[in-house]
């Protein structure tokens, strides 16, 4: 059984652009949460998703942030425009609904100069 | 706000020694994680304590709960090079969304011969 995907697995862009990041659940997976960590510091919840919906997006830092997950399969996290201090590694995890814990992707990490 | 604090946060030690890493949280809540990562991988969840004394173990580590101390502890017997990796505690959110983690920052283990 394939685990939770993230592509891609690095990417480097220029302040001010645009970048998209995807994440891939394991199959039958309603939950799926974007987390980031920041050089240095803790691995940050950022929001929950049940099936398509926003169950929870208390930790997105700002607007320049969009999740989306159209048909409760995959979702993308867009940065747009992108900042120096979004640098960081991205986590997408998934788990069954009612189920203990989470199981993680390998995270993307993003460099923005 | 609830926060989580790991220490140490680096821990360097020779194969066949004991050691401890601890975790304190600072409000109450009913789930704590224990993650494993090693460098350019996904999390992998170790232990999920559910409960007051709570103990766990597999293998070499073990994990125990005392809720009423807010602390967690994770303890390392006869160390080996295979458990050099970074540890992670969590802590599930208010409100109990096991999905809001609540990490630590990380105790990176380097197990030495």
């Amino acid at each position: 059984e394939a685990g939770v995907t993230q592509f891609p697995s690095h990417s480097v862009i220029e302040k001010g652009q645009t970048v998209t990041l995807r994440c891939d659940p394991i199959s039958g997976h309603d939950n799926l949460y974007w987390y980031r960590r920041v050089m240095g510091k803790e691995i940050k919840f950022l929001l929950h998703f049940v099936k398509e919906s926003k169950q929870d997006e208390s930790g997105m830092p700002n607007n320049r942030f969009l999740a989306e997950r159209t048909g409760g399969t995959y979702s993308t996290l867009k940065v747009q425009p992108a900042e120096l201090e979004d640098s960081g590694v991205y986590f997408c995890a998934s788990s069954q609904l009612g189920a203990e814990g989470a199981f993680f992707g390998q995270g993307t990490r993003l460099t923005v100069v | 706000e609830l926060k989580v604090e790991q220490n140490p946060l680096f821990l360097s030690m020779q194969e066949g020694k004991n050691y401890t890493i601890y975790c304190n949280y600072s409000t109450t809540s009913d789930r704590l994680y224990w993650y494993r990562q090693d460098p350019g991988k996904s999390l992998e969840s170790l232990f999920v304590l559910l409960s007051n004394g709570a103990v766990k173990q597999e293998g070499r580590l073990m994990a125990s709960l005392d809720t009423k101390a807010r602390l967690s502890t994770l303890h390392i017997t006869a160390a080996v090079h295979d458990l050099s990796a970074t540890y992670f505690c969590a802590v599930a959110g208010y409100g109990g969304s096991q999905g809001n983690l609540i990490f630590g920052k990380g105790t990176k283990l380097s197990v030495k011969p």
